[in-house]
């Protein structure tokens, strides 16, 4: 059973500062997604990340994808409070089974 | 661009009541998903269906039942509800149903059971 975790669960940052959240999954996969989840709204998507090595970066955000080490990360570069939301990272298993399976999410709160 | 449409956007049903859920995909899209999240709980899939025919299934309980109809709109129908089923319920839609395709995913309906 593929299982996805992200750390860390809760984060509280500065403005300005740079942090970056991890995911974790336990089964190989070559296509991992980001999407970022305001209060009681949708899943907006944010990357997607589908090769060994892939990075993409919008604004202060960037992602990577490490398929061997089952590793994806999402940097924030100097945090402004708008990026204040709970941020998911969900792994699309092998061909043959399109389920997504979401990690825990971060909450990360900017703090002013 | 068009987006996935879903109603209603908010449902208040007393247990054991039934509700029903639309989801309406991406025109040209032909693989619906159905998720539910539980407050502060990550989105977990329920079912999906590509080309009209399920196509995988999670972890839905009996109780509830899909479908996908010939102009690729879905509906989910919960029966007997319980409070343990209020919920945001998240349909998704991707085209090719193959894995990769990217995943839009709907407003949500939030449904809260009483």
């Amino acid at each position: 059973e593929l299982k996805v975790e992200q750390n860390p669960l809760f984060l509280s940052m500065q403005e300005g500062k740079n942090y970056t959240i991890y995911c974790n999954y336990s089964t190989t996969s070559d296509r991992l997604y980001w999407y970022r989840q305001d209060p009681g709204k949708s899943l907006e998507s944010l990357f997607v990340l589908l090769s060994n090595g892939a990075v993409k970066q919008e604004g202060r955000l960037m992602a990577s994808l490490d398929t061997k080490a089952r590793l994806s990360t999402l940097h924030i570069t100097a945090a402004v409070h708008d990026l204040s939301a709970t941020y998911f990272c969900a792994v699309d298993p092998p061909a043959g089974n399109e389920k997504l399976t979401f990690g825990t999410g971060t909450r990360l709160t900017i703090i002013p | 661009a068009a987006g996935v449409i879903q109603s209603p956007r908010h449902l208040i049903k007393e247990k054991r009541e039934t509700a029903t859920l639309k989801c309406y995909p991406i025109p040209r899209h032909d693989t619906v998903y159905w998720y539910q999240q539980g407050p502060g709980q990550d989105p977990q899939f329920l079912i999906s269906f590509y080309e009209k025919m399920q196509s995988d299934k999670g972890s839905i309980p009996d109780r509830f039942s899909a479908q996908q109809f010939s102009d690729y709109h879905s509906e989910l129908n919960m029966s007997s509800l319980e409070l343990g089923d209020s919920a945001l319920y998240f349909c998704a839609s991707s085209l090719g149903g193959l894995a990769g395709d990217e995943q839009f995913f709907g407003p949500g309906t939030r449904l809260t059971v009483l």
